[in-house]
């Protein structure tokens, strides 16, 4: 079965500076990967996703994501954080078999410091 | 946009009650879905539809059913709702495999 991890429950970052939220990922086949945000009290926003083609994956917001395909890794990254990016992050993968559902890591919650 | 609109944003239930969330896409997608989110245990699938009158269970669907007698129409039911089921539900849905999920606002329901 396909899971994820991501093994920071809180990244703090200070605005201005460079951020990292990693994800980890298990399957099998090729990977699917999406990257979602969830501000308080409302649903998830999509950011990015990666099928196939480059590693580097642009999204919104000016998020990009790293694949790493050797570490089974998807970080999400942006070069200089604003404040109002404080909010929850959700990295999943598709499951290659069955229905094709996502499965979730379990967020990590991102705080940028003015 | 795909608009996914669920119709109630908080709602507090009383143990026992059959309790109705409703969820509508206006996208014309096949696939539906039904997540809890709990702190610390991120999303769990609970329900899922891809087509008209299917459903499939997801990881957890003990004390859940659901119904989709119309493609834009995806309902998660609790048959009698109980003090665990307290949680934030997402619905969601998706053009098809190769897509992502547009979800819905959520509803904050909670069982007393």
């Amino acid at each position: 079965a396909q899971s994820v991890a991501q093994p920071e429950d809180q990244v703090n970052v200070a605005e201005g500076n460079p951020l990292t939220v990693k994800c980890t990922y298990s399957v099998s086949g090729n990977p699917y990967l999406f990257w979602y945000v969830q501000y308080p009290n409302r649903g998830l926003q999509f950011l990015l996703k990666y099928i196939t083609g480059d590693n580097l994956v642009k999204g919104s917001y000016g998020f990009e994501a790293e694949f790493n395909k050797s570490q089974t890794s998807f970080h999400l990254k942006k070069p200089s954080a604003l404040v109002s990016d404080s909010a929850l992050y959700f990295c999943a993968v598709r499951d290659n078999s069955g229905y094709s559902t996502l499965t979730f890591g379990k967020g990590t919650m991102l705080l940028v410091s003015p | 946009d795909v608009k996914v609109t669920q119709s109630s944003r908080y709602l507090v239930k009383r143990t026992g009650e059959k309790v109705f969330l409703e969820c509508v896409q206006d996208m014309d997608h096949e696939n539906m879905f039904w997540y809890r989110q709990d702190p610390g245990l991120g999303l769990r699938l609970i329900y899922f539809s891809y087509d008209v009158k299917m459903k499939e269970k997801g990881d957890i669907p003990e004390g859940y059913s659901v119904s989709r007698e119309k493609k834009e129409r995806f309902s998660l039911i609790l048959e009698s709702a109980s003090t665990n089921q307290t949680s934030m539900y997402l619905c969601a849905s998706r053009e098809g495999g190769n897509y992502g999920y547009t979800f819905g606002s959520g509803t904050r329901l909670t069982v007393v």
